[in-house]
């Protein structure tokens, strides 16, 4: 069966630090790959999109970027985060119509 | 443009009452549709889905939710609740124009239960 893993699942951040969220999924292979993030009240947004290695689409101008170094590792960055960046961030794979999503990252920027 | 609506942004329920959260759809042919529930500090579950057939599908934990194309909707319902239940609720749309497999999803309805 399939298997998603986000780490870490909590970080706190001052502002200006760098990021790095990882995302794995295991028992599959050339999934797509997603991250969302959700903001208090704010739904989910979708952030980054990759359907191979190497192949990133961004939804947002932000100050993130997206990486997939390998098929089945997904990871989100940021040289500088802002306060803004505080959030919940999710990954989520998908091989059909439907996404598998991971347990999240708590990510608070101070 | 694709898009999703969930009226209710928070909905309370003794526990044992009945269940029924709403989602209305945008989107110009069949859709694929969706249901997730969330809970505090998780990440997104899948309930159930529609893709085409019977308009009433089941789902995990005794949800169900009927497809009424005559009124762009996708409601969740369950004819008892539990207390184990309390979550977030979203609704989601299939892009079936898009390569990438894209989701768009309500802003959710959360659910409190009152024992």
């Amino acid at each position: 069966s399939q298997t998603i893993h986000q780490w870490p699942a909590t970080l706190v951040q001052p502002v200006g630090s760098p990021l790095s969220l990882e995302c794995t999924v295991e028992g599959t292979s050339n999934p797509n790959l997603y991250w969302y993030r959700q903001a208090a009240g704010r739904g989910l947004q979708l952030l980054f999109y990759s359907v191979g290695i190497g192949q990133i689409s961004s939804e947002v101008p932000q100050n993130l970027s997206a990486s997939r170094p390998q098929d089945r590792q997904f990871i989100l960055s940021s040289k500088k985060l802002l306060l803004s960046d505080s959030g919940f961030y999710l990954c989520a794979w998908s091989r059909g119509f439907e996404q598998y999503f991971g347990p999240g990252t708590r990510l608070t920027v101070t | 443009a694709q898009s999703v609506t969930q009226p209710d942004i928070h909905i309370t329920v003794s526990e044992g009452a009945s269940l029924e959260l709403r989602c209305n759809y945008s989107y110009g042919a069949t859709p694929y549709l969706f249901w997730y529930v969330q809970s505090p500090g998780q990440g997104l579950q899948l309930l159930l889905k529609y893709f085409s057939g019977d308009t009433l599908v089941q789902g995990i934990k005794g949800f169900e939710a009927e497809f009424k194309r005559s009124q762009s909707s996708f409601n969740l319902r369950k004819p008892s609740v539990h207390w184990s239940d309390a979550a977030e609720y979203f609704c989601a749309v299939y892009d079936r124009g898009s390569t990438l497999g894209r989701l768009y999803f309500g802003r959710g309805t959360q659910l409190t239960v009152w024992p």
